[in-house]
């Protein structure tokens, strides 16, 4: 079983929108939680930390369920400039650092 | 100017020569990482480190080695024993408490 599972999508959404998306994590020893952004065939760019309280960076809001493992990232007013790839991150104490496969959302005028 | 550099940007080499990237950073983070990503998919874990002299593997360290003798530097060398080494490679580094993890910009390597 992989680490870190997202959802892989398409999302395909309206200028203005709502989306979300999920993550789950398999070790229970991870510690820290992020979300990173991708450009295409650019380097991934961190977006926001992920705290336990749940956490907003403007349009942008993140949450965090230890008990049941997953990590969420909702987005919106969705702008054209959202478009990319998001990938769901997780430190273990370890200091081992893993990505989920990403989740590519595509905005549209 | 703060940061991690990868080189070259783009790589050829011809199936069975072993080749070596380059990852240098200034930031004086303790944890440094390198990873492959494949067209259309994610960021595979290939070995970190967490120290100076001291590394783990990843989830796909076959066919690949680094070396860890200086803080700044965490070279990766992908071997003939690596079946498809064709692939986009990253390099990463962070603090301890790993807040945030920054990039190279990446090597594209090609094997022909």
């Amino acid at each position: 079983r992989k680490e870190v599972e997202q959802d892989p999508g398409p999302f395909n959404v309206p200028e203005g929108a709502t989306v979300a998306f999920n993550c789950t994590y398999s070790n229970s020893a991870s510690q820290s939680f992020f979300w990173y952004r991708q450009d295409c065939r650019k380097e991934p760019k961190l977006l926001m930390s992920v705290y336990s309280s749940g956490n907003e960076d403007g349009r942008f809001t993140a949450q965090l369920n230890r008990a049941s493992q997953y990590i969420s990232l909702l987005i919106r007013d969705s702008k054209l400039s959202d478009s990319a790839t998001y990938l769901c991150v997780v430190l273990r104490n370890d200091y081992k650092l893993s990505f989920g496969a990403g989740t590519t959302v595509t905005v549209r005028a | 100017d703060g940061g991690i550099t990868q080189s070259p940007k783009y790589l050829f080499r011809k199936e069975g020569q072993n080749v070596t990237l380059s990852c240098e950073q200034n930031l004086n983070h303790d944890a440094m990482y390198w990873y492959r990503q494949d067209p259309g998919q994610g960021l595979r874990l290939i070995y970190y480190s967490q120290i100076v002299n001291d590394f783990q593997k990843g989830d796909i360290a076959e066919g690949y080695s680094v070396s860890r003798e200086k803080k700044e530097s965490f070279p990766l060398t992908v071997t003939s024993a690596q079946k498809n080494p064709t692939a986009f490679y990253l390099c990463a580094s962070s603090t301890r408490d790993s807040r945030e993890a920054f990039f190279g910009q990446g090597t594209r390597l090609t094997v022909v």
